[in-house]
């Protein structure tokens, strides 16, 4: 069990550009979430899978930005047309049902 | 509405105890959390507590919840140096039971002076 990995860690980026995060989670948890936390709060909820099911989203999720988790393994966010208002840390999170949420270590975006 | 409020920072000497408040404010909230978060890692998991308890003891750590006043705490016993951290109280709001949803609070740093 090697935990939750996010790709990349740190992502800059010009303001327009799409960028595409990807996350893989602890192998046997069913449940994926995306986070984004911005600095100085605590992470705020963007949307969860179970298995390859997209089954809540956020009102922060604005129609730029797009999650897939296509085999109910591995998980992409994309944003599209990046906004400075994008820069943050995207945190993922897994777990099975009712379980523990375990986080990983996020990817921190800087839309220039 | 669901919204959980904390204290920004709280500075204490080794070998204190740390108090973290926070308040939340939907009372129908079935779990309560602790998470840490230190530089460059993940948020961790420390402790929960579940809404018809009203003390919860791990180790160094008591959670204590009042459910009247909609308030948890986090006490950390013998503060180290390496607990200095980020502090951060999460629900998980009814409705969200199936779902594993978290709302947090905007963070606690405590900073552990040697």
């Amino acid at each position: 069990d090697t935990g939750v990995s996010q790709n990349p860690r740190h992502k800059i980026t010009k303001r327009g550009q799409n960028v595409t995060f990807r996350c893989d989670p602890i192998s046997e948890h069913n449940r994926l979430y995306w986070y984004r936390q911005t600095l100085g709060q605590g992470p705020e909820f963007l949307t969860y899978f179970q298995n390859e099911a997209q089954l809540e989203k956020s009102r922060l999720l604005s129609d730029r930005f797009s999650a897939e988790r296509p085999k109910g393994s591995f998980s992409t966010l994309e944003i599209q047309r990046t906004e400075q208002g994008d820069s943050a840390m995207y945190l993922c999170a897994s777990s099975r049902l009712g379980g523990e949420q375990f986080f990983g270590p996020g990817t921190r975006l800087t839309v220039l | 509405g669901e919204d959980v409020e904390q204290s920004l920072f709280l500075s204490v000497r080794e070998g204190d105890s740390s108090v973290i408040n926070c308040t939340y404010t939907d009372s129908s909230s079935t779990y309560l959390y602790w998470y840490k978060q230190e530089p460059g890692a993940g948020l961790q998991l420390l402790t929960y507590i579940f809404s018809n308890m009203d003390m919860k003891q791990d180790q160094r750590l008591t959670v204590l919840l009042n459910k009247k006043d909609k308030h948890l705490s986090l006490r950390i016993a013998d503060t180290q140096t390496g607990d200095s951290a980020i502090y951060f109280c999460a629900e998980s709001p009814p409705g969200s039971s199936n779902t594993g949803k978290l709302i947090f609070g905007q963070g606690t740093t405590l900073q552990v002076k040697p």
